[in-house]
């Protein structure tokens, strides 16, 4: 059965660096998204991304991070300048065609900013 | 604000217990409705869903959920648990309409299962 796929599964990072976190989403898939969960709290919605361009974003998603589709597979979201607060699990998504269809989650990505 | 509440933070049962978990949401308009599981050292996974017709959902490895519109709530249900549904389980909606479909999660619910 197809899957997302994500790395690194772990990242630690000095605050101030940057950091990319790269998903493979589903291979048919159109609509892409990354979630984060900070230790002990919610999963949270950060931005979804459709045909090259971000379609929908959070108040999370400020000037520091941005997503990109460098190629046919790759989803890959950048925090330019890690804080410490950013520390948190970091979940890719994909859904196939129809937006508000069922997402289908990645491994998550630790990010430690220490 | 949509928001999605889940009631219980931990719950412990023996196996064969029955098992509820209780959600809610807050938005008017018709949502799209979903628990998803997370076992240890693993990534969420549909458990099952709601997008219209039958309110009563079966879901994989024995759970359903049932919509009651008038209550804004989905609750979990497996009439008996097992060591291996020890994990946290997540209830989450999106809008239908408007929306590029994102997912609006609960905090969770640890399950714990006494061998």
């Amino acid at each position: 059965e197809p899957e997302v796929t994500q790395t690194p599964s772990h990242q630690v990072t000095q605050m101030g660096q940057e950091v990319i976190l790269r998903c493979v989403p589903i291979s048919n898939h159109l609509y892409f998204y990354w979630y984060r969960q900070i230790l002990g709290q919610k999963v949270e919605f950060l931005v979804s991304f459709y045909n090259n361009e971000i379609s929908e974003k959070s108040e999370i998603f400020d000037d520091q991070f941005s997503v990109e589709r460098p190629d046919g597979s790759n989803f890959t979201l950048k925090i330019r300048s890690t804080k410490l607060e950013d520390s948190a699990m970091y979940f890719c998504a994909s859904t196939q065609a129809m937006k508000a269809d069922t997402q289908y989650f990645g491994p998550g990505t630790r990010l430690t900013v220490l | 604000a949509q928001s999605v509440s889940q009631h219980n933070h931990h719950v412990i049962l023996s196996e064969a217990a029955s098992l509820e978990l209780g959600c809610n949401y807050s938005y008017g308009g018709t949502v799209n409705l979903f628990w998803y599981v997370q076992y240890p050292g693993q990534h969420l996974q549909l458990l099952l869903k709601y997008f219209s017709g039958d309110p009563l959902v079966k879901g994989i490895k024995g759970f359903e959920a049932e919509f009651i519109k008038s209550k804004f709530s989905f609750n979990l249900r497996k009439p008996s648990v097992q060591w291996s549904d020890t994990a946290e389980y997540f209830c989450a909606v999106n809008k239908v309409g408007g929306s590029q479909g994102n997912l609006i999660f609960g905090k969770g619910t640890k399950l714990s299962v006494k061998p």
